[in-house]
């Protein structure tokens, strides 16, 4: 049963400390999105990737955030430094392509809270 | 700027009932309807979808009917079994990787 996972599922820090998020995408998918979800504004697109380059990074804080994937089983997020109006869920998802058509498969998550 | 919002954050309905979920749209170039459903502490996973060439999809107790006119989209759930108490998210895209979320629904069903 293949699955997308991530790493940690939850992570609690202090302001001003780095943080970072993995996941594992589905074997075969070329397509990695990092989303996050917040009361207000649901699931945002942070970050997108086809195979293995970034494509779309326009959702995110150029300057705490990057995202990149040093190989086809890994992706990470990384906030440097990190602020409260971080503390969210960060969801990673693979798809097989970039069609919308084609399903965006999601891990568990990430449940970050910033103090 | 939300182009995706779902009005309602919660909705309960009685088992074997139906439940309708809505979500309006602001952006006419979407052409690709999707619903997500979410379990506490796990990811969204999809659920059905429809293409702008057509008003209507259904797939089990599942049916999501689109109004381009209206911009609007909606998610009926029949009868509502208490397995389907999750958030729903509707989404939208221009025909490409980028899917526009709304800020979900919460549905209880009660026994």
């Amino acid at each position: 049963d293949a699955r997308v996972t991530q790493t940690p599922r939850h992570k609690v820090t202090e302001m001003g400390q780095e943080v970072t998020m993995r996941c594992q995408p589905i074997l075969g998918h070329n397509t990695v999105f990092w989303y996050r979800q917040t009361m207000m504004q649901g699931l945002e697109l942070l970050a997108y990737f086809r195979n293995r380059a970034p494509l779309d990074d326009s959702g995110m804080p150029k300057d705490r955030f990057s995202a990149e994937m040093p190989d086809a089983t890994l992706a990470t997020l990384k906030i440097q430094p990190s602020e409260p109006r971080d503390s969210a869920v960060y969801f990673c998802a693979s798809g097989r392509t970039s069609v919308s058509t084609d399903t965006q498969y999601f891990g568990p998550g990430t449940r970050l809270t910033v103090l | 700027d939300q182009q995706v919002k779902q009005n309602s954050p919660s909705l309960s309905v009685q088992e074997g009932r139906i439940s309708i979920l809505n979500c309006d749209y602001t952006n006419s170039m979407f052409d690709y309807f999707l619903w997500y459903k979410k379990y506490p502490a796990e990811g969204p996973t999809f659920l059905i979808s429809i293409s702008s060439i057509k008003d209507k999809n259904e797939d089990g107790r599942f049916t999501v009917f689109l109004n381009k006119s209206a911009k609007h989209l909606s998610l009926h759930i029949v009868p509502s079994q208490p397995g389907d108490s999750a958030v729903y998210f509707c989404a939208a895209s221009v025909g490409d990787y980028k899917l526009s979320f709304g800020a979900g629904t919460t549905v209880t069903v009660r026994a």
